[in-house]
């Protein structure tokens, strides 16, 4: 069975980290590209960054630039993102999620809160 | 404020037929053929249910159903069923803006 199950969210200050995770299975990592999408709450979906399976692209939305990192294991089957400096207006389910532009594959989404 | 323009929202009764529009800037929508839409009920993931403007995932009912015309592509749900009551977003690809990727703000389908 194809699957994304994302997490590491939780409660954190302004100015803080965090590292969501993602694990995959049922389909061959490192042939897809991967993203991260997010969504505050009663908002909109929002595009924050993807990642080639080989991680020779990556790319950023301008409202994460420079605080957040994507990466990937392969070997793990893995999808992370480092997010550091972080705001009030990062508050949001982050969702991991399969493709580049077509994302056909979603995480349940966890959730990460940054207040003080 | 998107860049990807969409109804806040859109009715119907069951049975009958509705579009969702989605109207961007030339530079996404209009010269690109990575539409995608998306359907999402409260709480829960979104799903894909068009990929590259009229393409439909293995498993998603054809009564779903996707085109484009110049800047502005469109999803129209016919025979509308109750459980097609959710929340829509129209993404394309805008490599030419600082975003690889846009979303539309989203439509809320009512099915009165």
């Amino acid at each position: 069975q194809v699957k994304l199950v994302d997490s590491g969210g939780g409660l954190v200050k302004p100015g803080g980290s965090l590292r969501l995770s993602c694990a995959a299975s049922g389909f061959n990592f490192d042939d897809y590209h991967m993203s991260w999408i997010r969504q505050a709450p009663g908002k909109g979906l929002e595009w924050i960054s993807h990642l080639s399976g080989s991680s020779y692209y990556t790319n950023y939305a301008d409202s994460v630039k420079g605080r957040f990192t994507v990466s990937r294991d392969n070997a793990k089957k893995s999808l992370y993102l480092q997010m550091n400096s972080l705001r009030a207006e990062d508050t949001a389910v982050y969702y991991c999620v399969r493709g580049k532009v077509a994302f056909d594959i979603w995480g349940p989404g966890t959730l990460v809160t940054v207040s003080s | 404020h998107s860049a990807l323009t969409q109804p806040a929202s859109v009715s119907g009764s069951p049975g009958q037929s509705i579009t969702i529009s989605c109207t961007g800037a030339s530079s996404a929508i209009g010269s690109y053929t990575l539409v995608s839409w998306y359907q999402q009920h409260p709480g829960k993931a979104p799903k894909l249910i068009i990929y590259d403007v009229n393409k439909r995932p293995s498993g998603v009912s054809d009564r779903f159903s996707g085109s484009k015309s110049g800047n502005t592509a469109s999803l129209t749900i016919s025979g509308l069923q109750a459980d097609d009551e959710a929340d829509y977003y129209c993404c394309s690809s805008a490599p030419s803006s600082t975003l690889d990727v846009l979303f539309g703000g989203g439509s809320k389908v009512t099915v009165l």
